[in-house]
C-alpha cells in the first residue's frame, strides 16, 4: 500500500532553514510526480510546489518561489523541501502529496495520496 | 494566476438532504477540476478528479459536474460522516491553486 511518511517539522526562528522530507513506498517512486502542500492553522490548503518524476520540471507558489526549493532522490525514495528565510506566516502542517495522472497532458492529474503532514513552527 | 471560489463557505444541513458546492474559476480550465474531503486532523482524501469522475472507493452519493468555469460537487444523501472541509484544486495551470474550502455541519 501506498506511504508517505513527512518528517523534518519543528520549531524554528524566523530567517532560519528547515529541511522537511516524505519517505515513500508502495508505488514506483521514480514514475510519478510528486508535490508539497501546506495547511495553516485553522486555514485552508495551500499548494506550494511540484516536481516531475525525473526531477526536470518544478514548479512553485508566488509566496516560496525564490525562498523553498522542491527536490527529490528517486535512489532514496524521498521527496524533500528546502525552506531557507523563513517567516512566521510559513507556520503550517506540512503534506507532500503523490500525483496521478489521467490524462496524457500536463494537466490531466490530481493529488491520490496524502502523508500525515508534519507541524513547522516559526517562532521567534 | 488562477483564482478559485467556492461558495458557500460553510453550510449546515440534515442527514440525507441533498447537499450543493460551487467552485468558480477566474478563467476557463476546460474540466482540470479535482475536489477533495478533509476532515479535522486528517490529511486531505480525493474524491472527485476530472471534474465529474469518482475516485475509486468514494461513495457513489458524491459527484460532480461542470467545465470551463464553473463547476459543482453535489452529495445527493447527506451522512454523519460526511462531516468534513471540501477543497477544489484546479490543475490547468501552476500555480496548482485550492479553493477556499467549505465546511460542511450536520444539523
Amino acid at each position: 500500500q501506498v506511504q508517505l511518511v513527512e518528517s523534518g517539522g519543528g520549531v524554528v526562528q524566523p530567517g532560519r532553514s528547515l529541511r522537511l522530507s516524505c519517505a515513500a513506498s508502495g508505488f514506483t517512486f521514480n514514475t510519478y510526480g510528486m508535490h508539497w502542500v501546506r495547511q495553516a492553522p485553522g486555514k485552508g490548503l495551500e499548494w506550494l510546489a511540484g516536481i516531475s518524476f525525473d526531477g526536470s520540471t518544478k514548479y512553485y507558489a508566488d509566496s516560496v518561489k525564490g525562498r523553498f526549493t522542491i527536490s527529490r532522490d528517486n535512489s532514496k525514495n524521498t521527496l524533500y523541501l528546502q525552506m531557507n528565510s523563513l517567516r512566521t506566516e510559513d507556520t503550517a502542517v506540512y503534506y507532500c502529496a503523490k500525483e496521478w495522472s489521467y490524462y496524457y497532458d500536463s494537466s490531466g492529474n490530481c493529488l491520490d495520496y496524502w502523508g500525515q503532514g508534519t507541524l513547522v513552527t516559526v517562532s521567534s | 494566476d488562477i483564482q478559485m471560489t467556492q461558495s458557500p463557505s460553510s453550510l449546515s444541513a440534515f442527514v440525507g438532504d441533498r447537499v450543493t458546492i460551487t467552485c468558480r474559476a477566474s478563467q476557463s480550465i476546460s474540466s482540470y477540476l479535482n475536489w477533495y474531503q478533509q476532515k479535522p486532523g486528517k490529511a486531505p482524501k480525493l474524491l472527485i478528479y476530472a471534474a465529474s469522475s469518482l475516485q475509486s472507493g468514494v461513495p457513489s452519493r458524491f459527484s460532480g459536474s461542470g467545465s470551463g468555469t464553473d463547476f459543482t460537487l453535489t452529495i445527493s444523501s447527506l451522512q454523519p460522516e460526511d462531516f468534513a472541509t471540501y477543497y477544489c484544486q484546479q490543475t490547468f495551470s501552476p500555480p496548482r491553486t485550492f479553493g477556499q474550502g467549505t465546511k460542511v455541519e450536520i444539523k
